[in-house]
């Protein structure tokens, strides 16, 4: 059953603390990105990664970390630096051919709240 | 700054009618255009995506694409019920790096 997956649904957070996000996908898909969305806004990139070892910066990167050992896999860390981390945070995957067609999948999203 | 615009809503259309969903974009780099649905507290899905100008058909869906007006639209005929959620319009920018750019989304809320 291909897709992505992202762990846990909802995650708790307490103040100054770093809390990682899951995302997998067995989708054989090169480039993997992280999306926040606050309500009634619409996606606001984090960070994404077009390739094993590499990662680029979104528009809302501060207060937030990634890595990218794997092909499968791309963690997101929310660290006590990020002040209103409260979201659904969305993980996606594409390709990577960059092409007109190029399309984004979504997983079903980590609800992060701050206790 | 790159910027998406789309009505926020709600948009309420009567079961059966067709409903219109329009979005602007700033960037005339870019060259496709996806349309996602979300429902409440759900993740986006895929609907179409379209990159040459004038229609594409899809079921009761149809992506409208015109570059010039940086205009792009989804038509949904038929609305059903279950055809009520967020509505994401998304070009991709142009340049090397290519990211999706997503507007708020439009809700619309078919009544039966």
């Amino acid at each position: 059953d291909g897709g992505i997956t992202q762990s846990p649904k909802y995650l708790f957070r307490k103040e100054g603390q770093n809390v990682t996000l899951s995302c997998e996908q067995n989708l054989n898909h090169d480039a993997m990105y992280w999306y926040r969305q606050d309500p009634g806004q619409g996606l606001r990139l984090i960070y994404y990664s077009q390739i094993v070892n590499d990662f680029q910066k979104g528009d809302i990167a501060e207060g937030y970390s990634v890595s990218r050992e794997k092909k499968e896999s791309f963690p997101l860390t929310v660290t006590s630096a990020q002040k209103n981390p409260t979201a659904f945070y969305l993980c996606a995957s594409s390709m990577g051919r960059l092409g007109v067609q190029e399309t984004q999948y979504f997983g079903p999203g980590t609800r992060l709240l701050v206790l | 700054q790159k910027e998406v615009e789309q009505n926020s809503g709600p948009l309420s259309v009567p079961e059966g009618a067709i409903a219109s969903l329009n979005c602007t974009y700033s960037d005339r780099g870019s060259q496709s255009f996806f349309w996602y649905r979300q429902y409440s507290g759900k993740s986006p899905e895929l609907i179409m995506f379209i990159y040459s100008n004038g229609d594409k058909e899809d079921g009761r869906f149809t992506a409208q694409l015109n570059k010039a007006s940086q205009y792009v639209s989804l038509l949904i005929r038929d609305s059903q019920p279950s055809d009520s959620a967020t509505y994401l319009c998304a070009p991709r920018g142009g340049g090397s790096q290519g990211n999706l750019i997503f507007g708020k989304g439009t809700k619309l809320s078919v009544k039966p």
